[in-house]
């Protein structure tokens, strides 16, 4: 079956530093991947997503690449802010948006520090 | 354009008592999903419905279904409370196949 790994956490950085959170996965077919962002006391917003293989998401800053060769979807930010700080989702989908039901990883919590 | 709601948001129930609980997507859009959050399992994929028909199905038992309503408003039903189903519960809407994903901010259910 589908699954995600990435790491849990928390992640603690200091403002304007360069974030990398990992996320790999194991899937039958060609899924489509997805960044999730919680903040606190609210619902999942879509971050980013990418559907094939070296496509590239990108979305307030963030990015993340679909690596096909190494079953990875990243997210990277050159600088992050205060307002940065939440939980993030990788998840992937057999279908373009997820309705089908998304597998999500176990979540990253992210703390920026001023 | 009203959000994802969902009600009620928050849910204290004792074990063995059932639970419905209630998620009004956002106009226009047919498909509703479910999920359970909890901190140890993290995000799990319930159901899916789209025009009143349950169309996908994550690994849960039959304690938990679902129904859509005409107006794509959907219910959860949780019969027999256990302990473990103590969770925040999550609706998401969506246009259909391939469509963004829109979350609502939860039900969260305790179970005493």
């Amino acid at each position: 079956g589908n699954s995600v790994t990435q790491m849990e956490g928390p992640v603690t950085l200091s403002e304007e530093a360069f974030l990398t959170i990992n996320c790999t996965y194991t899937a039958t077919g060609y899924p489509s991947l997805f960044w999730y962002v919680q903040y606190p006391g609210e619902g999942l917003q879509l971050l980013l997503k990418a559907t094939k293989a070296d496509d590239k998401g990108s979305n307030k800053g963030f990015e993340a690449t679909y690596r096909k060769e190494t079953t990875s979807f990243h997210l990277e930010k050159g600088s992050v802010q205060v307002s940065d700080s939440a939980v993030y989702f990788c998840a992937l989908s057999d279908s373009g948006g997820g309705a089908d039901g998304l597998t999500f990883g176990k979540g990253t919590h992210l703390i920026i520090q001023p | 354009k009203a959000g994802v709601t969902q009600t009620p948001r928050y849910l204290i129930k004792t074990r063995g008592q059932q639970v419905t609980l209630s998620c009004s997507p956002i106009s226009g859009h047919r498909s509703v999903s479910w999920y359970q959050q909890t901190p140890g399992q993290g995000l799990q994929f319930l159901f899916e419905y789209f025009s009143e028909t349950q169309r996908n199905k994550g690994n849960f038992p039959g304690r938990f279904s679902g129904r859509q309503f005409s107006n794509s408003r959907s219910e959860m039903n949780v019969s027999t409370l256990e302990l473990g189903d103590s969770a925040l519960y999550l609706c998401a809407s969506s246009l259909g196949e391939g469509e963004k994903l829109f979350f609502g901010s939860g039900t969260q259910l305790s179970v005493l």
